[in-house]
């Protein structure tokens, strides 16, 4: 059980362009949902925090008119990014914390969408 | 700013050696701790967590924590060239369920 997926596992653009990356909760219901980017050699930064329903939060640094968050379900959040750039080239990999979970500490990451522009 | 500390490494051991990776928090209200091994081009898969003081044992796995040093550790036991991977150390802080990660340290097992 919990298993969480991430569509497209890549992704090739021509920048300019918009591309849009699902994370599903397969399972079970994730009343929030965490987004991290990572670069090469470098670890995971969060860049934001969606619950369903409601708007994302975003952390510091991360622009919100860029990276366009949607949780409209329990079991589905999207990240557009926006305008693509070479620069947003990353590894994009979500996280889903269960609703109703005993332990706050549980969540459970997705297998990570490589994004690459061109 | 929260900030969590690890030697990047590249740590090397010889098979069935002990691999001790360390990590250090800067935010004194973290709550829980955790430690995820990531393969190459993989996402995080998670060892364990803890959140008391001392030690925690899964199978080859050992996490330490001493909160007044604010100082995390993993042993991995009888090391196996498939545990060559990065280990990321994680913090949560607070009520959030957010995690604020380390930078990784890379570990060799040579066969």
């Amino acid at each position: 059980g919990a298993v969480v997926s991430q569509h497209p596992s890549w992704v090739i653009c021509k920048s300019g362009t918009s591309v849009k990356i699902e994370c599903r909760s397969l399972d079970f219901q994730a009343t929030t949902m965490f987004w991290y980017r990572q670069f090469p050699k470098q670890s995971l930064m969060l860049m934001a925090t969606s619950n369903e329903g409601s708007k994302a939060t975003y952390e510091q640094g991360v622009e919100k008119d860029k990276f366009l968050i949607n949780h409209a379900s329990l079991t589905l959040s999207t990240l557009t990014v926006t305008s693509a750039h070479p620069e947003d080239s990353s590894f994009y990999i979500c996280s889903a914390a269960p609703r109703g979970s005993r332990s706050y500490n549980e969540q459970f990451f997705g297998p990570g969408t490589r994004l690459t522009v061109l | 700013q929260k900030e969590v500390e690890q030697n990047s490494g590249p740590l090397s051991v010889p098979e069935g050696a002990i691999a001790s990776l360390n990590c250090t928090y800067s935010d004194r209200g973290s709550q829980s701790f955790f430690w995820y091994r990531q393969y190459s081009g993989k996402s995080p898969e998670l060892i364990m967590f803890i959140y008391s003081n001392g030690d925690k044992e899964d199978g080859r796995f050992t996490a330490q924590l001493n909160k007044a040093s604010q100082y995390v550790s993993l042993l991995i036991r009888d090391s196996q060239p498939s545990d060559s991977a990065t280990y990321l150390c994680a913090v949560r802080s607070g009520s959030a369920r957010q995690l604020t990660f380390g930078s990784g340290t890379q570990l060799t097992v040579l066969p």
